[in-house]
């Protein structure tokens, strides 16, 4: 089994619906984080979350918000889709106890379309 | 000036050679820099990873880290069609936050 599971992992939707992209893991990790990757534009922050009570936004989070629910499950929600929400998005996570320069392992991705 | 910078590609390589792929940052108080590897389609996976200057090897992979010139590069020896991927570089500074490349795809032909 996957240490970080994202699902769905392919959803196919139309504007203005509410959409709830999931993510949990099995290692333990204290962050997390959600990213979005579209071509030619490389793999942007959408939201990070050091611990339950830590939420922060990132690059681009406008139209996302996220949920913490417990420290292995992080949810990002868009409210109302629009077509440009369409990527391929990413979950994170990461280990702190070692220090803060720890690596990010990722999930495998839910591909987003947004018609 | 984007804060990392990668050259997209393609690199051509022939079976066997060497790789070599660099980034530059312009951030000068970054910290801790990772080389990852993306198959078409599939999530990022972590290569290597390198925090002090000079050279970083494991297996095939080598991560060199220049702090002063502000550059990161990771060489590939003895390259197989199986490496063709793209690389993303990735950057943390004082903030916590990754900031990623946009990748160079390798293309390593038989």
């Amino acid at each position: 089994d996957a240490d970080v599971t994202q699902t769905p992992r392919n959803r196919i939707t139309k504007t203005g619906k509410r959409i709830m992209l999931e993510c949990s893991q099995t290692k333990g990790h204290d962050r997390m984080y959600w990213y979005r990757q579209d071509p030619g534009l490389g793999l942007r922050l959408i939201y990070y979350s050091f611990d339950v009570k830590d939420i922060n936004k990132g690059e681009i989070s406008d139209g996302y918000s996220v949920s913490r629910q417990a420290q292995a499950k992080f949810s990002l929600s868009l409210e109302s889709a629009i077509p440009n929400q369409t990527a391929l998005y990413f979950c994170a996570t990461s280990d702190s106890s070692f220090g803060r320069n720890q690596p990010q392992h990722f999930g495998d991705g839910t591909r987003l379309s947004i018609l | 000036q984007k804060e990392v910078e990668q050259n997209s590609g393609p690199l051509s390589v022939p079976e066997g050679a060497i790789a070599s792929l660099n980034c530059t940052y312009s951030d000068r108080g970054s910290q801790s820099f990772f080389w990852y590897r993306q198959y078409s389609g599939k999530s990022p996976e972590l290569i290597m990873f390198i925090y002090s200057n000079g050279d970083k090897e494991d297996g095939r992979f080598t991560a060199q880290l220049n702090k002063a010139s502000q550059y990161v590069s990771l060489l590939i020896r003895d390259s197989q069609p199986s490496d063709s991927a793209t690389y993303l570089c990735a950057v943390k500074g004082n903030t916590d936050k990754l900031i990623f490349g946009t990748g160079t795809r390798l293309q390593v032909f038989p």
